[in-house]
């Protein structure tokens, strides 16, 4: 079972910052948190990851609430391009899961001109 | 540097038939996980493979199988072929076992009928 929750879907009008929510309440001390992206037609591509800090990278911005219960993906101008389905995943230490990914239904982001 | 390729990319089978997919991974990655994701909703990890041994399995039957070559491509191998097994096969590779980031390629897409 995912271990995360996703609103179904959501729209942002270009130039404007997308604010990504994921839920995760069962998160626990040695797990990650994951967010992949899909565009239509594509296979799942990686935006970033986190523990617990804020992380930024030249497509995004994590973050990550202090009891790390919740998270969100901050797309800072969002482009056309960046319509597609979000998924927010909790990965478990390589011991538990062999690294895999465990996607959920993910948010649909359509933005729009 | 190739990204990771599938073939074929369409596919239609008839029900009790068998199925191979293949996949080549980035050059370098010793790491390949398989993923079916069923319309509209997230990828389910399959299996995955490092250094040519199965390293994980998800939650599918013995039907479903893998192997990975020394020059880590991998191939996924689907016996008895049942309607639900229509679905997009994707496959990922990384770098190292554990690698923070998957690359997935764009899939296979399997007709049954």
């Amino acid at each position: 079972d995912a271990k995360t929750t996703q609103p179904t879907s959501m729209d942002c009008a270009e130039g404007r910052a997308a604010n990504l929510p994921c839920n995760h309440s069962t998160i626990s001390g040695n797990e990650y948190v994951y967010w992949y992206r899909q565009i239509h037609s594509q296979g799942p591509q990686y935006i970033i990851h986190g523990l617990k800090n804020n992380e930024t990278n030249e497509m995004a911005s994590l973050i990550i609430t202090e009891d790390r219960k919740s998270s969100t993906l901050i797309l800072p101008h969002a482009t056309l391009r960046d319509t597609a389905v979000y998924y927010c995943i909790v990965r478990g230490p390589l011991t538990d899961s062999w690294g895999k990914l465990q996607f959920g239904a993910g948010t649909q982001v359509v933005v729009t001109p | 540097e190739t990204g990771v390729t599938q073939s074929p990319t369409h596919l239609i089978k008839t029900r009790g038939q068998q199925v191979t997919l293949r996949c080549s991974s980035q050059s370098g990655h010793n790491t390949v996980s398989w993923y079916q994701q069923a319309l509209g909703q997230g990828p389910q990890f399959i299996f995955q493979y490092y250094r040519e041994e199965e390293n994980g399995r998800g939650n599918f039957p013995p039907r479903f199988s893998g192997l990975q070559f020394p020059n880590y491509s991998s191939e996924l191998n689907v016996n008895a072929l049942e309607l639900d097994d229509s679905a997009l096969y994707l496959c990922a590779s990384s770098l190292f076992l554990g690698d923070n980031e998957q690359f997935f390629g764009p899939g296979t897409r399997l007709t049954v009928l």
